[in-house]
C-alpha cells in the first residue's frame, strides 16, 4: 500500500497564481519529510521538514509539516512558468540507526501557463 | 556547486547483457544510494551503500543487481543479466551522513541514467 500520497497529481495554473501541494504519509516510526523539484531527470533538493508547525522558507516557496495530521504542504506564491515541474514528496523512517532510503510519493506534475 | 554526475545518460542493451551504471557522487558525502524511476512511475528505492558494504536493499534489488565502489570515487550498479522490465531512469544519489545528521543527510541525486532493454 502507498505510505507517501500526494494530492493532486497535477495542477495547471497561470503565472502570478498561488499554489498548494500536499503531501501525507501513514508510517508509524517517521523520521523526516523532503521536497524534491524534478525538472527533466534529477530531483532536486527543497526542504527537509522534521518538526511539527515549522516553516521552511525559500523564495517564494515555503513548506510546513503537520504531524499531528501527518501531513504536509508546499506552498509556491506568484507562480511563474519555471516552477513547471513535477514536486515529489518523500519520507525517511527510524529504524535500527540506519540512513534511510527515502520513500516516495508518486508526484504533483504542476504547469504554470504564461 | 558540487554533484552528482551519472554516466551514461543513456544506455541502451540487449535483453540478457550486463551493464554497468557509473556514478560519482559529491566528495565529501559517505553514503550512497541507487534508486529507479520506471516511466511514468514513482521513484524507488533500490540499495543503500555505506563504508564499503550495502546497508539497505529493497526487494527489487535481487542476485541480478550489485554494487561497488571501485575506487575512491566511483560508485558503480550492475545488471547481471537485464530483462525488458529492467528499463527505466536509475538515479544514484548522495549524503554526508546517514541516520539524523540534521541537513547532512539530505541526499542529493544525479541527472540519472536512462536504460533501455530491448
Amino acid at each position: 500500500e502507498d505510505k507517501v500520497v500526494q494530492s493532486p497529481l497535477s495542477l495547471v495554473v497561470h503565472e502570478g497564481d498561488t499554489v498548494t501541494l500536499n503531501c501525507s504519509y501513514e508510517v508509524t516510526n517517521f523520521r523526516s519529510l523532503l521536497w524534491y523539484k524534478q525538472e527533466k531527470k534529477a530531483p532536486t533538493f527543497l526542504f527537509m521538514l522534521t518538526s511539527s508547525g515549522i516553516e521552511k522558507k525559500s523564495g517564494r516557496l515555503s513548506s510546513i509539516l503537520d504531524k499531528k495530521e501527518l501531513s504536509s504542504i508546499l506552498n509556491i506564491t506568484a507562480t511563474q512558468t519555471g516552477d513547471s515541474a513535477i514536486y515529489l514528496c518523500a519520507i525517511t523512517l527510524i529504524y535500527g540507526g540506519s540512513q534511510g532510503n527515502l520513500i516516495f510519493g508518486k508526484g504533483t506534475k504542476l504547469s504554470v501557463k504564461p | 556547486e558540487p554533484e552528482v554526475t551519472q554516466t551514461p545518460s543513456h544506455q541502451v542493451t540487449q535483453m540478457g547483457q550486463e551493464v554497468i551504471l557509473r556514478c560519482v557522487p559529491i566528495s565529501n558525502h559517505l553514503y550512497f544510494y541507487w534508486y529507479r524511476q520506471i516511466l511514468g512511475q514513482k521513484v524507488e528505492f533500490l540499495v543503500s551503500f555505506y563504508n564499503n558494504e550495502i546497508s539497505e536493499k529493497s526487494e527489487i534489488f535481487d542476485d541480478q543487481f550489485s554494487v561497488e565502489r571501485p575506487d575512491g570515487s566511483n560508485f558503480t550498479l550492475k545488471i547481471r543479466s537485464t530483462k525488458l522490465e529492467d528499463s527505466a531512469m536509475y538515479f544514484c544519489a548522495s549524503s554526508e551522513t546517514g541516520g539524523t545528521g540534521t541537513g547532512k543527510n539530505i541526499q542529493y541525486f544525479g541527472a540519472g541514467t536512462r536504460l533501455s532493454v530491448l
